[in-house]
């Protein structure tokens, strides 16, 4: 298996909801990454987590949690976010020192 | 500035032509990654480089260290080329975390 498995593909959520993103890899990969994405920019980083712990917080706000519950998987949990959290949400894992694989994303629109 | 520059930013081809993307960066680096995304999709990783070439089906991408400079090249382009091409390095001393250029978004007409 060489894939990184988000799920869901699109999800639309009130600004009182709670939701959560999934992210699943069985290639190994011992960091895994949560990456923001908005319309015609860059992806930016969110979190790291390496060998299942957190190693990167890049000063997201706390209405955004992420969660490693074993080395395969990978949780964002979301709870009251604002219209301008909607973005393309990515997940990516890699060994320590290499090449990244990525995940097809989650369509995130807060209404 | 940013430390990953690409060029140009955006490019139209007709199916067929020879392309070429550029990258150019400031700092050291231990790798460069180009990316590949189309439209309203994820990200596809096509080279991971550290010198010289890579080929790959119709894809080259070339880097050179001591000019701080990679190429990403496309031969007999396609419509199915189409997409944000995205130039990220790996810098020195900071572990696996990439940093991103702004991406070539390329179109490629029938």
């Amino acid at each position: 298996d060489t894939e990184v498995t988000q799920t869901p593909k699109h999800l639309v959520m009130g600004m009182t909801n709670k939701k959560s993103l999934k992210c699943e890899q069985h290639m190994g990969h011992r960091a895994m990454y949560w990456y923001k994405q908005k319309a015609k920019k860059p992806p930016e980083l969110m979190f790291v987590y390496s060998y299942e712990k957190l190693s990167i917080n890049e000063s997201v706000p706390s209405r955004f949690s992420p969660e490693c519950p074993n080395s395969s998987l990978l949780n964002l949990h979301l709870h009251a976010l604002q219209p301008e959290d909607s973005a393309l949400y990515l997940c990516a894992s890699s060994q320590e020192v290499g090449g990244y694989t990525f995940g097809s994303g989650t369509r995130l629109t807060v209404v | 500035k940013n430390e990953v520059e690409q060029s140009p930013q955006n490019l139209t081809a007709q199916e067929g032509e020879f392309i070429t993307i550029n990258c150019s960066y400031s700092v050291g680096i231990s790798a460069l990654h180009w990316l590949q995304q189309h439209p309203g999709g994820g990200i596809v990783s096509l080279f991971m480089l550290s010198s010289g070439k890579k080929k790959h089906g119709r894809l080259i991408a070339t880097i050179n260290i001591q000019e701080k400079h990679s190429s990403l090249h496309i031969t007999a382009s396609h419509p199915r080329d189409s997409a944000v091409y995205i130039c990220a390095v790996t810098l020195n001393n900071a572990g696996n975390m990439l940093t991103f250029g702004g991406g070539t978004r390329l179109m490629v007409k029938p």
